[in-house]
This record gives structure tokens, C-alpha cells and sequence, in this order.
């Protein structure tokens, strides 16, 4: 089952924080984070691991709640290079190479 | 420059006639995927492989075949396509899981697909 990512969209003004959640009805081992711009393919931003293990971005944080089976992205002081749609992948216990995607979350960050 | 290639990048076609869409990458991976892209339903994995010869279903296999003869290969094949499978394609190549899937994944370019 897809994870819930909230909000759909967000519309910002440069400079300020945003903050995008993912939440999974399941347990899970990690939470993946990516990046689409408009027309490109996703590109990588962050991975979460259970444990507390992360890797990522430099300016972009997150964090992941393994008891609530949640994560969120956080945005800070955003820049217009961060408008895209933001979508959470969820692997589950296994390590069976299945990612699951949120629907996406699309964020317009204006001048 | 390590990436990862999709042809053809745009394709269309009736319904019921094969198609193959090629995916290579140049990273020595062993994990390769295949996702579609809908509006409103994010990316939905179709199949992916951990290793040459080895495959496995994703959420949305059905109409959809694979194959992994080679590590840097791994062709989507539909064998009759359906107007429901108008979609953005995109392939995905990363380092093979080890304990956890702590390796991003590269995606090639997509492949829009209309089936008429």
C-alpha cells in the first residue's frame, strides 16, 4: 500500500520552511526521498535508515519515526531551485529491494 | 559519465503490437528497476532485479515482462499493450541492497509511452 505524503501541494515564499510528512500503515526499514522538477527524471535526496542511520542532502534534513511508521522532510530557508514535486519511497523489513512511493507532494517556491 | 539510458524516449503505438523499451546503465549496478509515473499516483514500481537472472514483481507487474541477461541490460517488454498502459516510464539503477537499501537510486531519462 502506497505511503500518505501531506501536503498535496504547498506554494512558498523564498526564504521560508516547509515541511513534508510520509506516512506508512506498515513497518518500515527506510524511507527514501526524492526530488522531480517539471519534464526531468527524480533525482536523489535523502535516505532514512531504521536506527537512525541517514544520508543525504546537505541542506535538506529529515527525520523518521520508526514506532509511527512516519517521516518528514524539512525545508529551510527555501530556495527557488527547491520548487518540484517531492515524493517518499518506503521500503519494508526484508531487504527485498521493493520501494513503495508516496503520490508525491508538488512545492512552488516564489520569488 | 555514469547514467543510466532509455530508448526510445518517446513512443507510440496500438493496441496489441510488442514493444520493447531498452534500459542500460554504466555504474556496474546490480539492482535495476522499471517504474511508471501516473498523475496523481507517483511512481509505482513494475518490476525490479537485484542481480543478473534474478527478478522480481513490483506493485504493478501485470502486462509487463522482464528480463536480466546482463547486469548493465534490463529491457521492459510489453507483449500486448493496452491504452492503460499510457504512461511515463522510468528505469532505476543502484548498488545492490546490502543489510538495508542504503543506496540511491539513479533514474534514466523516462520513456513517455502512448497506446492508441
Amino acid at each position: 500500500q502506497q505511503p500518505v505524503q501531506s501536503p498535496q501541494a504547498v506554494i512558498l515564499r523564498e526564504g521560508e520552511d516547509a515541511v513534508i510528512n510520509c506516512s506508512s500503515s506498515k513497518a518500515l526499514y527506510s524511507v527514501h526521498w526524492y526530488r522531480q522538477k517539471h519534464g526531468e527524471a527524480p533525482v536523489f535526496l535523502m535516505i532514512l535508515l531504521k536506527g537512525g542511520e541517514q544520508k543525504g542532502h546537505e541542506k535538506i534534513s529529515a527525520s523518521f519515526n520508526e514506532k509511527k511508521q512516519q517521516s518528514s522532510l524539512y525545508l529551510t530557508a527555501s530556495q527557488l531551485s527547491y520548487s518540484g514535486t517531492y515524493f517518499c519511497g518506503t521500503e519494508g523489513p526484508g531487504n527485498t529491494g521493493k520501494l513503495i512511493f508516496g503520490q508525491g507532494t508538488t512545492l512552488q517556491v516564489k520569488p | 559519465e555514469a547514467q543510466v539510458t532509455q530508448n526510445p524516449r518517446y513512443l507510440i503505438t496500438v493496441t496489441g503490437k510488442k514493444l520493447t523499451v531498452t534500459c542500460s546503465q554504466n555504474m556496474n549496478h546490480e539492482y535495476m528497476s522499471w517504474y511508471r509515473q501516473d498523475p496523481g499516483l507517483g511512481l509505482r514500481q513494475i518490476y525490479y532485479s537485484m542481480n543478473v537472472e534474478v527478478t522480481d514483481k513490483g506493485d504493478v507487474p501485470e502486462g509487463y515482462k522482464v528480463s536480466r541477461k546482463e547486469k548493465r541490460n534490463f529491457p521492459l517488454i510489453l507483449e500486448s499493450p493496452s491504452p492503460n498502459q499510457t504512461s511515463l516510464y522510468f528505469c532505476a539503477s543502484s548498488r545492490r541492497p546490502g543489510q538495508s537499501f542504503a543506496y540511491e537510486q539513479y533514474f534514466g531519462p523516462g520513456t513517455r509511452l502512448t497506446v492508441t
